[in-house]
């Protein structure tokens, strides 16, 4: 089952804050973040474990509510290079054949 | 390091053809997965090989198919390409273990498939 993401679209200003949600309907083990810029592969954010842990680095972090099965990405202080679409990854179980499934994406545009 | 490496990079085909695309991971990496991605529908899982073993599988037709050899490289294999096939094909290596994907993911810079 595909995670939904949402928004699907955002647009700010540099310095805004944004935040991107991840659910999913099962329970999950691991939720994934990749940000992927125009005409380029996906690049690892973060990994968050079960467990209800908030990681980050930067000015952008992440949290992971697994009572919930959601997760959130925060952005703060946005800057330029924040631009691009992120994508969350949901992994199921601990088990060595679970697949990570990824959610369609949000598109995020950071103007001057 | 190197990172990891598609060929080829731009491919066009006809329908009803075949099409292999190679993959190599980063050195030392065991595990390859495959992803379709097409817009407004992300980034969607194929397989993942795991040790030359498939340890699993997408949503797709048999028409899909993979493999890993004994260096780790994968292929990917489409048989009777239809136009929807049309899209960008990524792959991924990470050190994953036994336990599963809890691993960051490296991803190649993918072969834009092209279906006339």
């Amino acid at each position: 089952q595909q995670p939904v993401q949402s928004p699907q679209a955002v647009i700010l200003r540099e310095g805004e804050d944004a935040v991107i949600n991840c659910s999913s309907s099962k329970a999950l083990y691991s939720v994934h973040w990749y940000r992927q810029k125009h005409g380029e592969a996906p690049v690892f954010l973060m990994i968050l474990l079960k467990g209800g842990e908030q990681k980050g680095h930067d000015k952008i972090s992440a949290s992971f509510n697994e009572k919930k099965q959601q997760s959130s990405l925060y952005l703060t202080a946005s800057q330029l290079s924040y631009s691009g679409t992120y994508f969350c990854g949901t992994v199921r179980s601990n088990f060595g054949n679970e697949k990570l499934t990824f959610g369609t994406g949000t598109r995020l545009t950071i103007i001057p | 390091k190197a990172g990891v490496t598609q060929t080829p990079r731009y491919l066009i085909k006809t329908r009803g053809q075949q099409v292999t695309l190679s993959c190599s991971p980063i050195s030392g990496h065991r595990s390859v997965s495959w992803y379709q991605q097409t817009p407004g529908q992300g980034l969607q899982f194929l397989f993942e090989y795991f040790s030359e073993t498939q340890r699993n599988k997408g949503n797709f037709p048999g028409r899909f198919s993979g493999r890993q050899f004994s260096n780790s490289r994968s292929e990917m294999n489409v048989s009777t390409l239809e136009l929807g096939d049309s899209a960008l094909y990524l792959c991924a290596s990470s050190l994953a273990l036994a336990g599963g994907l809890h691993n960051e993911q490296f991803f190649g810079p993918g072969t834009r498939l092209t279906v006339l």
